[in-house]
């Protein structure tokens, strides 16, 4: 099976830098998605990680260690349109599993 | 371009009715997939397609059946309508090279 983990909640403050978490253990590892979803819309692409290291991609970068099953997204100069949640998924054997997500609130 | 299109977008049920929830997109895709989002909670996969005439369970099929008789539609049905069926559906498609791209959603409401 699989098992994906990320925090349920972060807050952080307009204009800061903040990171979001997420363990992943699965077999026929095949890339890690980042996502995020507004509240009552459908999710939006952020960001693919297939091999290791950093991907760059504006404000957002995400990071991935397939050795220790671990990925990070970096959100920076954040805004309040921000305030989101941030969903993270693993692809294997043509499937995508989602984490719970992590809302994140920017505040003032 | 439409992309994923999700009909209907709301709809209440009474419990055993019966409904298919429709999913058509444009972009030639070979994957689809229907998922399930309760409030405050992520996404669950229900079923997921390779490919016409390719379906397969994803993580909670139990209540569900899908059918791919072609490339651009892949509708959900659900037999027996429960109370636990209470959701946002999604639908979303993908290429090997591309992410999943997402509809609109599906709010159902089983009472």
């Amino acid at each position: 099976g699989q098992n994906i983990d990320q925090p349920t909640e972060m807050t952080a403050t307009e204009g800061a830098i903040v990171q979001i978490n997420c363990t992943y253990q699965t077999s026929g590892f095949n890339g890690l998605f980042w996502y995020q979803q507004h509240a009552g819309e459908a999710p939006t692409f952020l960001s693919y990680n297939v091999l290791d290291g950093l991907e760059e991609k504006g404000r957002f970068s995400s990071f991935l260690s397939r050795s220790k099953g671990y990925s990070y997204l970096l959100l920076k100069e954040l805004q309040m349109k921000d305030s989101a949640s941030y969903l993270c998924a693993v692809r294997a054997y043509n499937k995508l599993i989602f984490g719970a997500g992590t809302r994140l609130a920017v505040h003032p | 371009n439409a992309g994923v299109t999700q009909t209907p977008k709301f709809r209440i049920l009474k419990i055993g009715q019966s409904m298919t929830l429709q999913c058509t997109q444009d972009m030639n895709h070979n994957y689809m997939y229907w998922y399930r989002q309760d409030p405050g909670m992520g996404l669950k996969l229900i079923y997921y397609s390779v490919g016409a005439g390719i379906t397969d369970k994803g993580e909670v099929p139990n209540g569900y059946n899908v059918s791919r008789s072609t490339t651009e539609d892949f509708p959900l049905r659900l037999e027996l309508a429960a109370p636990s069926q209470t959701s946002v559906y999604f639908c979303a498609s993908s290429s090997v090279e591309e992410p999943q791209h997402f509809g609109d959603g599906t709010r159902l409401s089983i009472l």
